[in-house]
């Protein structure tokens, strides 16, 4: 199957500092990548649906200040995590959909954020 | 109310096991249901993927989908200790849309 990738796997960083994460897909263009947040113990929550070359469409409730999306190429797209906070501490996971593969989504291994 | 119930268990079995998990969601504009495991500290992996109502088997895995009664389920067969994972049930109004997810069920496959 097709694979995607996220960097860093974990981050710490200090309360106020802003935190970039990258989400690529390997081996197939993705025209739409979305980024969820899931809590511990809690189900993976949809923050915004990244379609290459135009804006974010960011989900209710989701400060699209805060959580800046860029997805510059079919192969990348990036989540920036400005002025964290500790309330942020989250798991970030990223999928791509294959166009080529039924509109499947493929999800990344995830970003463990701790803000301290 | 949540778009998509699950309950989040924990759920233990003995190995060999017959598992039953499910869901039952609220929006009648779903039309696709997919279940997915995911290990500790890693991303979901997709396990089944339905269209509309009806059974999908898949080795020891077998989907089922009711959407008269917006119920899905998930059996595992004679389950095993790398069965033990969270999962999570998840579905879309379209190929490709955005999706909802299920809370997750932890289940643990006990030897």
């Amino acid at each position: 199957g097709a694979v995607v990738s996220q960097h860093p796997s974990r981050v710490i960083c200090k309360s106020g500092t802003s935190v970039k994460i990258e989400c690529r897909s390997l081996d197939f263009q993705a025209t739409t990548m979305f980024w969820y947040r899931q809590f511990p113990k809690q189900s993976l929550m949809l923050m915004a649906t990244s379609n290459e070359g135009s804006k974010a469409t960011y989900e209710q409730g989701v400060e699209k200040d805060k959580f800046l999306i860029n997805h510059a190429s079919l192969t990348l797209s990036t989540l920036t995590v400005t002025s964290a906070h500790p309330e942020d501490s989250s798991f970030y996971i990223c999928s791509a959909r294959d166009p080529t593969a039924s509109d499947e989504q493929f999800f990344g291994p995830g970003t463990r954020l701790t803000v301290l | 109310q949540k778009e998509v119930e699950q309950d989040p268990g924990p759920l233990s079995v003995p190995e060999g096991a017959i598992v039953s998990l499910n869901c039952t969601y609220s929006n009648s504009a779903f039309q696709y249901f997919m279940w997915y495991r995911q290990y500790s500290r890693k991303g979901p992996e997709l396990l089944m993927y339905t269209y509309s109502s009806g059974n999908k088997e898949d080795g020891r895995f077998t989907a089922q989908v009711d959407k008269s009664s917006k119920y899905i389920s998930l059996f595992i067969r004679d389950s095993q200790p790398s069965d033990s994972a969270t999962y999570l049930c998840a579905m879309s109004t379209g190929g490709g849309n955005k999706l909802t997810f299920g809370t997750g069920t932890q289940l643990k496959v006990e030897l």
